[in-house]
Formats: C-alpha cells, structure tokens, sequence
C-alpha cells in the first residue's frame, strides 16, 4: 500500500515564525503535490514536484517556498506565518505516466497549521 | 476554465437509507474522473475511478456513473452506514498528452449519516 506521512498532525506557530512542513512518501513516486484546504473553498494547490529539485507554482504559491532534494521526501515552508495561513495542509504523491488512468494521487493524512 | 461543481454542499440522512450525490463538471480534454472520501481531520482516499468511455463504476455500496456527453457524474451510497459520514470530492482530470499532473477538484458534499 502507498503511504504518505506528514511530520506533524496538528502544528501551532506564531506570527512570524519560519515553518516547515514535511511530506514523505514510500512507493518511489516521481509526483508530489501540497495542497491546502479550507472549509467552503476545497483543496487548492500550492506547489508540486515532478522531481528531485524541480518545482511548479500551483494556484496560491504566495508566502509559500518548497524544497524536494529527495525523491521520497517534499518540504512546504513558510518563510514567516501569518494568521490567513492558518489551513489544513494536505501532501500528495502520483506516480508519472502519460496514462491518466495512473495519475491517482494518494494523500497523507493532513496537517491542520494555526498560527497565532 | 476547468471547473468542478458539487451539489448539495451537504446532506443529513437515517442510517440505512440511500444518497445521490452530485459532480458537474467542465474540465476539457478530459481524461478521467474520480471520487474521493474524506473523514473528518484524515486526507482523502479514492473510492471510484472512471474514463469517458465508463459508464458505470462500483465499489461495494458506492456506485459511480459518469455521462461524459453531460459531463455529469453522481454517486450513490446504498443503505448508508454511520462510517459514511464524511466529505465526498468529485476530482477531473484534464487530458495531457504529457502526463497529467493537476487536477480540478470540487468542494466537496458533507455528508451526515445519523442513527
């Protein structure tokens, strides 16, 4: 079974701070995904990753930086929090093939950020 | 612009009765179209996955239909049970001769299954 894990399950931060948001994923998927959801407007994506240092701009990249020197391993990073980044976050990993029959993304379990 | 529109926003049903979920969509080319559940606080897992040329996709009591030509998908829920209750997203995704990497995701039905 694809397992992706994220580092924390609930994080609390201060305005200001620089945080890190840790995604690592087992099944040697070339894909990577982060993703933010908040209640009434879905899941909206910030960054993805084809490969180990490529990275694309999703829809809301603004205030948000990425880092994937790993392929197993994708890293979302706040350079300094502020409350309207108060969100769940949500890691995912797909596989890369031409097919769209294999482009399901399997996602961790969330990491729900407030920042005070 | 790619598009994906759920109705209801969220749904109250008795345990043991069924539900008809609802997916429109304007995603084009279009490649495939899945539905996801999420449980309250976990990420959301694949329950059905559909091409344009499916009509029909079950799994245990979830049963996805898609009319490609309407662009129109639903999904029923039969003899709901209490674990039911969550949010269900229908996703599209776009044809990329490259590989498609992004999706259109909806907002999700919250469904709540009471006793």
């Amino acid at each position: 079974d694809v397992k992706v894990t994220q580092s924390s399950r609930y994080l609390v931060k201060r305005t200001g701070e620089k945080v890190f948001l840790e995604c690592v994923q087992d099944m040697d998927h070339e894909n990577m995904f982060w993703y933010r959801q908040d209640p009434g407007l879905g899941l909206r994506l910030i960054y993805f990753s084809y490969d180990v240092k490529m990275k694309e701009k999703g829809d809301i990249p603004e205030g948000y930086s990425v880092s994937r020197e790993k392929k197993e391993r994708f890293s979302l990073i706040l350079e300094s929090a502020s409350t309207n980044q108060t969100s769940m976050y949500l890691c995912a990993s797909s596989l890369r093939r031409t097919s769209g029959l294999y482009n399901e993304q399997f996602f961790g379990p969330g990491t729900r950020l407030t920042v005070l | 612009k790619n598009q994906v529109e759920q109705s209801p926003q969220s749904l109250i049903i008795l345990e043991g009765k069924n539900c008809t979920l609802q997916c429109n969509y304007t995603v084009s080319p279009f490649s495939n179209l899945r539905w996801y559940k999420q449980d309250t606080g976990r990420g959301p897992v694949s329950l059905t996955i559909m091409t344009f040329s499916e009509n029909t996709k079950s799994n245990g009591r979830y049963t996805a239909t898609l009319d490609a030509d309407t662009k129109q998908s639903s999904l029923h829920i039969t003899a709901s049970q209490l674990s039911d209750s969550a949010s269900y997203i229908c996703v599209v995704s776009p044809y990329s001769g490259a590989g498609s990497y992004q999706l259109t995701f909806g907002k999700g039905t919250k469904l709540s299954v009471i006793p």
